[in-house]
């Protein structure tokens, strides 16, 4: 089936660097993509989202990017801070309502 | 402004038995969602559930089921529980279908163990 895959399943970053998440998805009726954050113990934490007639939107500290024509969202976030340690999920939504997510990318910040 | 709300935040259950968890959706939200997240993987859709209704349905047993109350709140059923029903149990709320606005806020969850 179709389902939303991240290309990284980890990432070790340096404090201060920017961080850049990939995810390639595989349903082109897709419209709608969301990042969440997880940190260990809790629920996933809304980061930011696009459409699909958008290519880029930012946010605080992060900017989501969507390539339609290689079916590739990626999440950049800026000056990496130790709180930006989680796992990431990108998610779909196929005008459906209900989310398809990838397996997620463990981030881990070094001091 | 209250987020989403879930209770219990750990159960342990044996097998063959049946457990309801509990969800209150961030105020002003009237759909509800449900997401089973086996460890180390992302969460999975189960079902969805606006005006006290099952609109959408992933690819879960009928073991599992739920229910909307008037006042949005939602529980998950799940009966004769497997060993592999041990997972965290994400609940997740949203405006209504058709708003425009489709962002789905998560509650912390609820960790079933199965024994």
């Amino acid at each position: 089936g179709e389902s939303v895959g991240l290309h990284l399943p980890t990432l070790s970053v340096q404090e201060g660097d920017n961080s850049i998440i990939n995810c390639a998805y595989s349903n082109s009726a897709s419209d709608y993509f969301i990042w969440y954050k997880q940190e260990s113990g809790k629920g996933p934490q809304f980061i930011i989202d696009i459409r699909s007639n958008m290519d880029k939107r930012q946010g605080q500290r992060v900017t989501v990017l969507l390539n339609k024509t290689v079916k590739h969202l990626s999440l950049q976030i800026a000056a990496t801070q130790p709180g930006d340690s989680a796992v990431y999920f990108c998610a779909e939504n196929k005008n459906d309502y209900k989310l398809s997510f990838g397996a997620g990318t463990t981030v881990t910040v070094r001091a | 402004d209250a987020g989403v709300t879930q209770s219990p935040t750990h159960l342990i259950k044996t097998r063959g038995q049946q457990v309801t968890l509990r969800c209150s959706p961030k105020s002003g939200h009237d759909t509800v969602s449900w997401y089973q997240q086996a460890l180390g993987q992302g969460p999975q859709f189960i079902f969805q559930y606006y005006e006290e209704e099952e609109r959408q349905r992933g690819n879960f047993p009928d073991r599992f089921s739920g229910h909307q109350f008037p006042n949005y709140s939602s529980e998950l059923n799940v009966n004769a529980l497997l060993l592999g029903d041990s997972a965290l149990y994400l609940c997740a709320s949203s405006l209504a279908p058709g708003t425009g606005v489709e962002t789905q806020y998560f509650g912390p969850g609820t960790r079933l163990l199965v024994l």
